[in-house]
Parts: C-alpha cells; sequence; structure tokens
C-alpha cells in the first residue's frame, strides 16, 4: 500500500528562522512530490512541485528531494507568522491519483 | 485565476436525509477528485473522474454515496441516507490530469444531526 508519511506537529520555529518539513514515502516508484499548504477552515492550496532529485526553490520556499532515501522535504526561509498553517505533502506514482499525508502543523511565533 | 467551484458552502441537516453536493472543475481539466476530510482521518479520496468517465470509487462506502459527472461542467457527490459519521468537510479537486497538480474547491462543510 501507497503510504506518505509526515509528522503531525505541531512544529514550532522563531519568526524568521528556517522551518524544514519533512516526508517520506514507502512506493519507489513516486515520479513526483507535491507541497500543499492549509490554513485552518480553508482549503489545500499548492506551493511547489518537484519531480527530479535536488533542489526547487520558489521564493521562501524549497523543496528537496531524494529518491534514494525516499524523502522529500519542505525548507521555508524567513519563516513568517502567516506562514502558520498545515503541510501537506503528496506523491503521485503511475496511474493512481496523489497518495497525501496527513499534514505536519507549523507554528511560527512571532 | 480559474478556480475549482464548490456548492454549497456549508449544509446542516438531519440523519436520514439526501444530501447533493455539487463541482465545477476548472476549465480544460480532465480529472475531477472527491475527497472527505476529518481531523482524524486527515484527507481520504472517495472517488475520481477522468474525461467524466468514474476510475475509482473504492474510497466511499457504496450502500450510500453515489458520485456522477453528468458533464464536463459539473461533478456531482450524494448522499442517501445521511449519518452523523458523514459529517466532515469535502473537498473536489480538479487537474490537467492525473501526474498535475491538483486544485481545490473552498469545500462543503456537511454537518449530519
Amino acid at each position: 500500500q501507497k503510504e506518505v508519511e509526515q509528522n503531525s506537529g505541531p512544529l514550532s520555529v522563531p519568526e524568521g528562522a528556517i522551518a524544514s518539513l519533512n516526508c517520506t514515502y514507502s512506493d519507489r516508484g513516486s515520479q513526483s512530490f507535491f507541497w500543499y499548504r492549509q490554513y485552518s477552515g480553508k482549503s489545500p492550496e499548492l506551493i511547489m512541485f518537484i519531480y527530479s532529485n535536488g533542489d526547487k526553490e520558489d521564493g521562501r520556499f524549497t523543496a528537496q528531494l531524494n529518491k534514494a532515501s525516499q524523502y522529500v522535504s519542505l525548507l521555508i526561509r524567513d519563516s513568517q507568522p502567516s506562514d502558520s498553517a498545515t503541510y501537506l505533502c503528496a506523491s503521485f506514482s503511475g496511474n493512481t491519483p496523489l497518495v497525501f499525508g496527513k499534514g505536519t502543523r507549523l507554528s511560527v511565533i512571532a | 485565476d480559474a478556480r475549482v467551484t464548490q456548492t454549497p458552502r456549508d449544509k446542516v441537516t438531519e440523519m436520514g436525509q439526501e444530501v447533493t453536493m455539487r463541482c465545477q472543475p476548472i476549465l480544460g481539466h480532465n480529472t475531477v477528485f472527491w475527497y472527505r476530510q476529518t481531523m482524524m482521518q486527515g484527507l481520504e479520496l472517495l472517488a475520481y473522474f477522468r474525461n467524466r468517465a468514474p476510475l475509482d470509487d473504492s474510497g466511499m462506502p457504496k450502500d450510500r454515496f453515489s458520485a456522477e459527472m453528468p458533464d464536463a461542467t459539473l461533478a456531482t457527490l450524494k448522499i442517501q441516507p445521511s449519518e452523523p459519521r458523514d459529517s466532515a468537510v469535502y473537498f473536489c479537486a480538479s487537474a490537467e490530469d492525473l501526474n498535475q497538480p491538483q486544485h481545490f474547491g473552498d469545500g462543503t462543510r456537511l454537518s449530519i444531526l
């Protein structure tokens, strides 16, 4: 069974620090990975996706993928209180829909 | 910006009543998904369609749930009869294809009394 695992948190970081959110996946055939942000009472919103090993940067966000270790991470630089949300990791492999983790709750303390 | 539109935003009804939730996917997206989200279970995939054809509905209770896509601009999720354990937020999402990012609607917050 394909699974995506995330620490539920809460992960607390001070404002201005780097927040590191981690995700592991069980299916070695997973091809692409997606990070969603979900504010309380709102719907998931796509932040980034990554297909290749290595880093992908977009503004304050960096996604990191290590397929050998089956590990994906999301770094948020210069964390702001507005980054406080639940972050969902999802993987895609083959002809089945995205498999979502249960999310990590991030709290950025001012 | 193109958006997935869901109606109603909120629904409160009594146990045993029929509930119908509607979704208008983003124009040009050929894949539509229905999810249920609760605090305990997280995001659960109920059913999904590709080019209006149902591909998998194994995630939903067959005896009371049904999902259809009568045309490319409308997907529906029905619960009949509804039960208190169905209380959750139901999200619709659409994507250009299975391997592409999914875009979520605002959800329907369902409360069954």
